[in-house]
């Protein structure tokens, strides 16, 4: 069937290398952001977040780090696994409490073994 | 966890007909989100709820409604489908009041309008 990987820009790492996945987004007023992960055939997972009062956050293995002067998000992620292949998108919240998010077109990470 | 399950993932429909897309969720979210989601274009709002029969369009409503009859549920409905209405369609849920919440997604609807 067809991919959403299709059309994506690619990141194309080796196994046990350091990934950074980057994403600028669009609006200065955004005050929530969010990183997900898609894998083929399922919908976006829920990575990790981070709140416009913070410029860094760190999860297992992944860290985000935030830039509001420019605009930049991005995601690291450690010792990148063959399972870490996957479209990564970051969402951004301009809708306060309806939450409503404006998502990137996301980047294919591809893992080679 | 939350769980967001939307009830087919292949579906094939004819134009014309009327397609009821289901969605359900376990975690007693207020808020529900639907959206397409087609290569190049990324993830595409179509309408939200953020209550029980609530509902505001997002940026892509023509051509579809929705129906919230209660919480756990939110249904996409393709009045007519459409050649061009064939793509990935995706709920998502999220808690509020607090804002700043992640939405959930299900794996999707991979929906094909002959």
């Amino acid at each position: 069937g067809e991919s959403v990987g299709l059309h994506l820009p690619t990141l194309s790492v080796q196994e046990g290398d350091n990934s950074i996945i980057n994403c600028a987004y669009s609006n200065s007023a955004s005050d929530y952001f969010i990183w997900y992960k898609q894998e083929s055939g399922k919908g976006p997972q829920f990575i990790i977040d981070i709140r416009s009062n913070m410029d860094k956050r760190q999860g297992q293995r992944v860290t985000v780090l935030l830039n509001k002067t420019v605009k930049h998000l991005s995601l690291q992620i450690a010792a990148t696994q063959p399972g870490d292949s996957a479209v990564y998108f970051c969402a951004e919240n301009y809708g306060g409490a309806t939450n409503k998010l404006i998502f990137g077109t996301g980047t294919l990470l591809a893992v080679q073994p | 966890d939350v769980k967001v399950t939307q009830s087919s993932r292949y579906l094939v429909k004819r134009t014309g007909e009327k397609v009821f897309l289901e969605c359900v969720q376990d975690m007693d979210h207020e808020n529900m989100f639907w959206y397409r989601q087609d290569p190049g274009l990324g993830l595409r709002l179509i309408y939200f709820s953020y209550d029980v029969k609530m509902k505001e369009k997002g940026d892509i409503p023509e051509g579809y409604s929705v129906s919230r009859e209660k919480k756990e549920r939110f249904s996409l409905i393709l009045e007519s489908a459409s050649t061009n209405q064939t793509s990935m369609y995706l709920c998502a849920s999220s808690f509020t009041p607090v804002a700043n919440q992640p939405q959930h997604f299900g794996d999707g609807t991979r929906l094909s309008i002959l």
